[in-house]
Formats: structure tokens, sequence, C-alpha cells
């Protein structure tokens, strides 16, 4: 089992929908949880991160964490052809080393 | 405030052949981390340095080594080439709190070994 796991995709999302990107991780002593998007040829950027259970929310980004379910999401509402990239969900082991997921790629069709 | 630079953008090398790929932080920042990006692997933490001693290792063989200059400047080695090296390196400055949010990427070095 993959320390961090998510779906590869493509996930294809219509203009103006919410596009639910998800992410699972195996160590329950994880304290810290990030979300960065890449777009092709380009290097990660930080786009979310969360260290509590429950929601947050940026503009139209929303982070959920369940630590019980060791399940961390990102919803991005209005999708937006600019929201187009591959998210990568990122998480502090017990160790204190951050541990990244293979990325979902998000595509959004006018 | 300039962002984390890394040089060079490209480079080709051959199997066996030794590379040394630079990264200049943001100004202030002391701690510079390095991560290996490959379309198998994904993205994969090497190490990270502050105040020129290393603080952090992922998993790496040996023959990846890195090193940090009193400016922060960081360099990463890697020795004895093999085809599986080729890859998108990252490198990654920090803010002096310690907080993954304030870590930015630099643009990357690609690195092909033929």
């Amino acid at each position: 089992q993959k320390e961090v796991e998510q779906n590869s995709g493509p996930l294809s999302v219509p203009e103006g929908a919410i596009a639910s990107l998800n992410c699972t991780y195996s160590d329950r002593g994880s304290q810290s949880f990030f979300w960065y998007r890449q777009y092709s040829g380009k290097s990660p950027e930080l786009i979310m991160f969360i260290y509590s259970n429950g929601d947050k929310e940026d503009g139209r980004f929303t982070a959920q964490l369940n630590k019980a379910s060791q399940y961390v999401s990102l919803l991005i509402r209005d999708s937006q052809p600019s929201d187009s990239a591959t998210y990568l969900c990122a998480v502090t082991s017990s160790a204190s080393k951050i541990i990244f997921g293979s990325g979902t790629r998000l595509s959004i069709r006018p | 405030k300039a962002g984390v630079t890394q040089t060079p953008r490209y480079l080709i090398k051959t199997r066996g052949q030794q590379v040394t790929l630079s990264c200049s932080p943001i100004s202030g920042h002391r701690s510079v981390s390095w991560y290996q990006q490959t379309p198998g692997q994904g993205l994969q933490f090497l190490f990270e340095y502050f105040s020129e001693t290393q603080r952090n290792k992922g998993n790496f063989p040996g023959r990846f080594s890195g090193r940090q200059f009193s400016n922060s400047r960081s360099e990463m080695n890697v020795s004895t080439l093999e085809l599986g090296d080729s890859a998108l390196y990252l490198c990654a400055s920090r803010g002096n709190s310690g907080r993954l949010e304030t870590q930015y990427f630099g643009p990357g070095t690609r690195l092909l070994v033929l």
C-alpha cells in the first residue's frame, strides 16, 4: 500500500461545476496536509494546507480533512479551464518527512 | 523578492557520469530541500539542509548527496548516474518558521541520462 494514494485520473469536469479530488494516507501519525497544483512543465505551487479535522475554505477552494478515516479532499467550486492541472496531495509523516501522492490530473472542459 | 532559482535548467549526461545541480533559495530562507520527480515514482523527498547541516533525509542511495553553503545556496550531487536517475529535480526553500506552508519550489532542473 502506498503511503499517500490518489486517483491518477484524468478527472474531467465541465466548466462551472465542482471538482472533487481525493487523497488517502496510511500513517495515522500524520499531522499536516497539503494540496499543490502543478501545471504541465512547471513546478508545484501550494494552494491549500490543513491541520485540523473539518473544512478549510479559501476562495473557490475547500480542503476537507478526516483523520479518523485518513482522508483528505480538495473541492474546487466554479471550475475554470485555468484549473486544469495535476493536483498533488502531500502529507507530513510522523517522522517529519513530507510524502507526496502521485497526483490527479484534472481537466476542465468548456 | 526573487524566487528560488536553479541551474542548469536542462542537462544531458551519460551513464556512469556524475552531475552537480545548484539551487539559490529565496533571500532570507535558510532551509533548502531537494526533491526528485519522475512519472513512475512521482515527487519524492531527497534531503533538507538548514544552516549548512542536513536536517532530514529521504530514502535514496548514497549516490545522492548534497551540501549547503554559508549563504544558504545548496548543491546536489549524483554520482555514477543510472538511466533511472532521469528526472526533474526540484529545489524548494522554506521560511525560517520551518512551516511547510512557507515552502516555495524552484523551476527545476530536468536531467536526462543516456
